[in-house]
């Protein structure tokens, strides 16, 4: 079955730590995203990828690291530059198909807190 | 820099009414424009989307118009029921941007039984 996995589901951070969130895709996507929900508000893009080995700043990108090793794989660090990490992290994936857009496919995300 | 504006933030109506949210945005080179509905807690999902070359498109109880003159799109939902209660957002891209989306902020819609 095709789909996106986000692990963990839930994860706490304590002060000065990084982590790091795991995204990986089975759906042969090119395209990966990861974005950040705070309660009761939109998408806010972190960072994105086109292409392996290859990423982009998304608005909200300071505080944040990626790496595109793999078509399969996005990992998004935290780290302990990012002051107020706690919300709702969403990766998600699309290509394109006969020179056209394709929809977002998003994870079930992970749920980011503080300790 | 590119922009999409979602209306109303929060909407309520009765079970059966229908429930419109619109959204406008800024790239006048964005053509396609997909809709996703995401409940309490689960991850996004699209309910429809609609590309620059079509005006209209319906599936079931729910349509979404495009006029691209005014870079304005909305959403209809006929006929609501319970189960449609969820936050709903409006997206546009182009391929030529690099595969990125713009969200609008979402509308948080209930529907009262």
């Amino acid at each position: 079955d095709g789909g996106i996995t986000q692990s963990p589901k839930y994860l706490f951070r304590k002060e000065g730590q990084n982590v790091t969130l795991s995204c990986e895709q089975n759906l042969n996507h090119d395209a990966m995203y990861w974005y950040r929900q705070d309660p009761g508000q939109g998408l806010r893009l972190i960072y994105y990828s086109q292409i392996v080995n290859d990423f982009q700043k998304g608005d909200i990108a300071e505080g944040y690291s990626v790496s595109r090793e793999k078509k399969e794989s996005f990992p998004l660090t935290v780290t302990s530059a990012q002051k107020n990490p706690t919300a709702f992290y969403l990766c998600a994936s699309s290509t394109s198909s006969g020179g056209m857009d394709q929809p977002q496919h998003f994870g079930d995300g992970t749920r980011l807190s503080i300790l | 820099g590119e922009n999409v504006e979602q209306h109303p933030s929060t909407l309520s109506v009765q079970e059966g009414d229908s429930a419109v949210i619109k959204c406008t945005y800024s790239d006048s080179a964005s053509n396609y424009f997909p809709w996703y509905k995401q409940e309490l807690g689960k991850r996004p999902q699209l309910i429809i989307d609609i590309r620059s070359n079509v005006g209209e498109k319906k599936d079931q109880r729910i349509a979404v118009t495009l006029n691209k003159t005014a870079k304005h799109f909305s959403l209809h939902i006929t006929e609501t029921q319970p189960e449609d209660s969820a936050v709903y957002f409006c997206a546009a891209s182009q391929l030529a941007g690099g595969f990125k989306t713009i969200f609008g902020a979402g509308t948080r819609l209930f529907v009262k039984a």
